[in-house]
């Protein structure tokens, strides 16, 4: 149970093109769902909390305008990388947690998206 | 301010060996604590947790981890070490609200 799809695992595209990624819980409802973006050997970074039906809450540093959360429905929730340029290559990771369960438990993680910008 | 530290950036173990890997939290209050596991281009799993009662956690794929509120640590243990533990680790806080606070994470080689 508690299983988080990543789409997609990896893309590869050039500079100024916006990519959209997607997290989706399949088997549970998601309030809550988390973007971390992590760099080579180091560990993840949060980005920002998205939670259904609201504006997502970034972390400092994050540009809002660069990276568009959209959490529309319980089960998903879109990171959209706009004008992207080399310095956005990076493995993007969303977690979720499920609805209705105290925000101590554990998030579930995606399997990631790579992201390549030529 | 809430921190999380693996000291060890890079171990190397032999199978079979026994396996400890270290996290030191900073948290102002009673801190709920993961240990997850990364494999290559992958996403996280979670290997166990610890919110309160017995400071001895079981995990899954053999592992344990010891809270010691004393010495502000979460260690990750397990007494035999197969090649397929080969991976990135990850120690995590989880504040009560949304954020988690995660370690720079330790890389385990496992040699045959």
């Amino acid at each position: 149970g508690a299983v988080v799809s990543q789409h997609p695992s990896w893309v590869i595209c050039k500079s100024g093109t916006s990519v959209k990624i997607e997290c989706r819980s399949l088997d549970f409802q998601a309030t809550t769902m988390f973007w971390y973006r992590q760099f080579p050997k180091q560990s993840l970074m949060l980005m920002a909390t998205s939670n259904e039906g609201s504006k997502a809450t970034y972390e400092q540093g994050v540009e809002k305008d660069k990276f568009l959360i959209n959490h529309a429905s319980l089960t998903l929730s879109t990171l959209t990388v706009t004008s992207a340029h080399p310095e956005d290559s990076s493995f993007y990771i969303c977690s979720a947690r499920e609805a209705g369960i105290a925000s101590n438990q554990p998030q579930h993680f995606g399997d990631g998206t790579r992201l390549s910008i030529l | 301010a809430q921190s999380v530290t693996q000291p060890d950036i890079h171990i190397t173990v032999s199978e079979g060996a026994s396996l400890e890997l270290r996290c030191n939290y900073s948290y102002g209050a009673t801190p709920y604590l993961f240990w997850y596991v990364q494999s290559p281009g992958q996403g996280l799993q979670l290997l166990l947790k610890y919110f309160s009662g017995d400071t001895l956690v079981q995990g899954i794929k053999g592992f344990e981890a010891e809270f010691k509120r004393s010495q502000s640590s979460f260690n990750l243990r397990k007494p035999s070490v197969h090649w397929s533990d080969a991976a990135e680790y990850f120690c995590a806080v989880g504040a009560f609200g949304n954020q988690f606070y995660f370690g720079t994470g330790t890389s385990l080689t496992v040699i045959p």
